[in-house]
């Protein structure tokens, strides 16, 4: 059971252009979402993040937008750069037994393109 | 600089065989996970240590056990390693949760296994 699903497995995007990832989540009870970079032959990297009461965080070039009503999020990247080119996951926290967990989405290979 | 360091990049094992995958991190932190990604699959929780001798199972635990005898060291262990434990595979660390805000995680290079 996919609690955490990103449906796009890639995405190519023009240097200069917007970059839009999509992340939907089904379990109303994650309380933090977060978004992680992964370069080929690196573990993840923490990028962004949002708490469930708020719609929007912004950090310089990387915008991320909650949903609560679709379950959805999104990741904006803007201007896009040819550093940017990565996998892209993202991430949902929930408690478990008093434990703090992190469930994943698949992933989403970004390209930007010269 | 936070540092999580895997023993091997790669690995490769036959059928049956013991293998320890060992993970180590210098900031402290007291919980450490591990986790497996797979094409398709994101990447998966196997176990998690919220600190020394203390290890609570993930979603995919059958296969595979762990040892935290040292707060710095976090070891996974495939008692008999079969094919389809073959994967990447992701330790990571966080420091006790102390605000939401905090809660990354810090993640190693990975280790890629191949089990033949």
């Amino acid at each position: 059971d996919q609690q955490v699903k990103q449906n796009s497995p890639s995405l190519s995007v023009q240097e200069g252009r917007i970059s839009i990832l999509n992340c939907d989540y089904t379990n109303s009870m994650f309380d933090y979402f977060l978004w992680y970079k992964k370069y080929p032959a690196e573990g993840p990297t923490f990028l962004i993040s949002i708490s469930s009461i708020k719609d929007k965080n912004e950090d310089g070039r990387f915008t991320v937008f909650l949903n609560k009503s679709a379950k959805h999020l999104s990741l904006h990247i803007v201007p896009s750069q040819p550093g940017d080119s990565a996998v892209y996951f993202c991430a949902a926290r929930r408690i478990i037994q008093g434990a703090q967990k992190l469930v994943f989405g698949q992933g989403t290979r970004l390209t930007i393109n010269p | 600089d936070v540092k999580v360091t895997q023993s091997s990049r790669y690995l490769v094992k036959r059928t049956g065989e013991k293998v320890f995958l060992e993970c180590v991190q210098d900031m402290d932190h007291e919980n450490m996970f591990w986790y497996r990604q797979d094409p398709g699959l994101g990447l998966r929780l196997i176990y998690f240590s919220y600190d020394v001798k203390m290890k609570e199972k993930g979603d995919i635990p059958e296969g595979y056990s762990v040892s935290r005898e040292k707060k710095e060291r976090f070891s996974l262990i495939l008692e008999s390693a079969s094919t389809n434990q073959t994967s990447m595979y992701l330790c990571a660390s966080r420091p006790r949760l102390v605000r939401s805000y905090t809660d990354t995680q810090y993640f190693g290079p990975g280790t890629r296994l191949t089990v033949l």
